[in-house]
């Protein structure tokens, strides 16, 4: 079965630079939510996405921005990267609009690493 | 604001049973777990909906006490493969995102 595809897998930059990861989720789901985990941490929610919208907004800095494009794949565009920036960042996909009511399937992760 | 879990880590012998509960300041409707491997991504394994809901996956299962705002989940005569970190993520009425818990570290040994 098809699921969520997140590249790059692994990412390295320098202070006050850009990245922008690429999620694409599991055909016909059209939520996509962006969560950080740091190390020993849990999962951080982000910010998501519903048929293209945001749906909803959790602890993102405002330096990150995000979006859903019409073939439902999101794009998390982070700019002026700081040394803390750095974790593993997850994309999740569901088939409906509440997070409580739908199972999300996790992508294997971008971790990215800041110096 | 998040879930407290509890243990935060527990170490099994295999075959051994366990108890992982999760318990919310919030009124919630419903508790997500996951299992998460080192360097991995959460796995979902199952989605409580209503209280007093209990459900079944394989020899690992769970309950949700709505009114107390816990779940447990329950792994019985434990496999090397259900080592790693298991998530509680809950929702609540007016707050649709899933909040994760603070994690319990499992690690099975033969």
């Amino acid at each position: 079965a098809a699921g969520v595809i997140q590249s790059p897998r692994h990412l390295i930059k320098e202070k006050r630079e850009t990245a922008t990861l690429k999620c694409y989720p599991i055909p016909r789901h059209d939520t996509v939510y962006w969560y950080q985990q740091g190390p020993g941490q849990d999962p951080q929610f982000l910010i998501s996405f519903y048929e293209k919208m945001q749906s909803d907004k959790g602890s993102i800095p405002d330096r990150f921005s995000a979006q859903q494009f019409s073939d439902y794949h999101s794009e998390l565009n982070m700019s002026s990267l700081e040394l803390g920036d750095s974790a593993l960042y997850f994309c999740a996909s569901s088939l409906g609009l509440l997070a409580g009511y739908n199972e999300q399937f996790f992508g294997p992760g971008t971790r990215l690493t800041v110096l | 604001q998040q879930p407290v879990q509890s243990p935060q880590a527990v170490i099994l012998r295999e075959g051994e049973d366990a108890v992982i509960n999760c318990s919310s300041s919030k009124a919630l409707y419903s508790v997500h777990w996951y299992r998460q491997k080192h360097g991995e991504a959460p796995v979902f394994l199952m989605i409580l909906l209503k209280g007093g809901e209990q459900k079944g996956h394989e020899k690992i299962s769970a309950s949700f006490n709505e009114k107390k705002q816990q779940s447990s989940l329950y792994l019985t005569a434990s496999q090397l493969s259900y080592s790693g970190t298991y998530f509680c993520g809950t929702a609540s009425l007016g707050n649709e995102k899933l909040t994760f818990g603070t994690g319990t570290r499992l690690t099975i040994i033969p």
